[in-house]
């Protein structure tokens, strides 16, 4: 099984500051890594696939990075409905499998 | 509009059963991988079954050989049969669509879910 590894756990930001979120799997997962977003009492929202293509009506500030084990989630200029929790998923391969979440929260 | 209804949660005793209804609309549920995904009390994000457009069904370790998932192709509906629950199981289950239809999953997009239900809670508790 491949396993996901999000960091930080939690962050405080504050509004336009800029972002990053970590997730690292235990193998290489190419390019087959997916962002959601969730807000709270939510379903989890699409934001990235494929490492760096973002979601149809997604706003650009958000962007992925990365191939192989290591990516990254970046938001560039924090905005107050970005204030959620957000996770990582492998889509390489069953079975699939999630990272732990980053709760960003208001500074 | 494309979405996804969950709905049959409750409250069940340990080794109890419940099935799980997702009604889609907007899409034919036989052409899209369709997935469980569960969310236990203040935890992440957990797959929990997916049934291909082919038919075929795949579980994780944690719920195989007590889940089962199936569709109805005429009433459009996913469901999850859940046999001899478990405390542990407690959480709110997600149904969730693949982001392309089956015959196209390039680039990991029917393992990647971009239409999701509201969820329904499951407690199981004595």
């Amino acid at each position: 099984d491949f396993q996901m590894t999000q960091s930080p756990s939690s962050l405080s930001a504050s509004v336009g500051d800029r972002v990053t979120i970590t997730c690292r799997a235990s193998q290489s997962i190419s390019n087959y890594l997916n962002w959601y977003q969730q807000r709270p009492g939510k379903a989890p929202k699409l934001l990235i696939y494929v490492a760096s293509s973002l979601q149809s009506g997604v706003p650009s500030r958000f962007s992925g990075s990365g191939s192989g084990t290591d990516f990254t989630l970046t938001i560039s200029s924090l905005q107050p409905e970005d204030f959620a929790t957000y996770y990582c998923q492998q889509s390489y391969s069953i079975p699939l499998t999630f990272g732990g979440g980053t709760k960003v929260e208001i500074k | 509009e494309v979405q996804l209804v969950e709905s049959g949660g409750g409250l069940v005793q340990p080794g109890g059963s419940l099935r799980l209804s997702c009604a889609a609309s907007g899409f034919s549920v036989n052409n899209y991988y369709i997935s469980w995904v569960r969310q236990a009390p203040g935890k992440g994000l957990e797959w929990v079954s997916i049934i291909y457009s082919s038919g075929t069904t795949y579980y994780p370790d944690s719920v195989k050989g007590r889940f089962t998932i199936s569709r109805d192709n005429s009433k459009n509906t996913l469901y999850l049969q859940m046999n001899s629950l478990r405390v542990e199981d407690t959480a709110v289950y997600y149904c969730a669509r693949a982001r392309a239809p089956g015959l196209n999953c390039g680039g990991g997009s029917c393992y990647t879910f971009d239409i999701w239900g509201q969820g329904t809670k499951v407690t199981v508790s004595s």
